[in-house]
């Protein structure tokens, strides 16, 4: 596709359910990102892949969220169980390389605002 | 424990004046520094910097990075009310697949 896009735009939830946010990154782009940011914050590293494998779930910041990646493509990130302090907006990226090359230059979608009751 | 520093955290200016944002890293094994501007949601790519010294311009946007003081600046000049956002900067390391992002810096271009 022409950028990153990602569903829904916005997500308001009550708290013990759960979530599932979708990415669909540039066509061609074997590398995928999951960042989350938080009101006034950086942004916060979760997850990575490369193609359909996740080398990288260093920044899951528990066992409620898992992501799969399918295709080499579309990719899901699921939050079970949902918290407040989940609620943040959850950025999608996407790159040509990665892998032990180093991260390329990522192309960010426009994001998945969560909220949690 | 890498990371990225960068100030100041908010900047409020006039039109027509000239800002300069900073980013500073400790990162091991340095490959890349990248700036990007938010505004609303989704970060957009703004330059990237790889060799020290060498600056990258892009119309009133210009940025240069010093590999000894471990630190870049975006420079804006003649600044407009379209370039209030948050301008983040980002490092890549040689090795791994993480980005390291520093928490940005928000700035309110007033009329």
């Amino acid at each position: 596709g022409a950028g990153v896009s990602q569903s829904p735009s916005n997500k308001v939830t009550e708290k013990g359910k759960d979530v599932e946010l979708r990415c669909d990154p540039i066509s061609g782009h074997t590398a995928l990102y999951w960042y989350r940011q938080s009101l006034g914050q950086g942004l916060e590293f979760l997850i990575y892949f490369q193609g359909n494998s996740a080398p990288d779930k260093s920044g899951l910041p528990s066992d409620r969220f898992s992501a799969e990646r399918t295709g080499g493509s579309v990719s899901t990130l699921t939050i079970q169980r949902t918290q407040q302090e989940d609620s943040a907006v959850y950025l999608c990226a996407s790159s040509l390389v990665g892998g032990g090359r180093g991260p390329g230059t990522q192309y960010f979608g426009p994001g998945t605002r969560l909220l949690v009751l | 424990e890498d990371k990225v520093v960068q100030s100041p955290l908010s900047l409020v200016v006039h039109e027509g004046d000239t800002v300069t944002l900073n980013c500073s890293y400790e990162v091991t094994n340095f490959r890349s520094l990248l700036w990007y501007k938010q505004e609303k949601k989704a970060p957009t790519f703004l330059f990237m910097l790889t060799s020290s010294g060498i600056e990258k311009k892009s119309g009133r946007l210009s940025s240069i990075l010093d590999k000894k003081e471990l630190s870049s600046i975006l420079n804006i000049t003649a600044t407009q009310t379209g370039d209030s956002a948050i301008y983040l900067c980002a490092v890549a390391p040689n090795t791994g697949n993480q980005f390291y992002f520093g928490t940005g810096t928000s700035l309110t271009v007033i009329p």
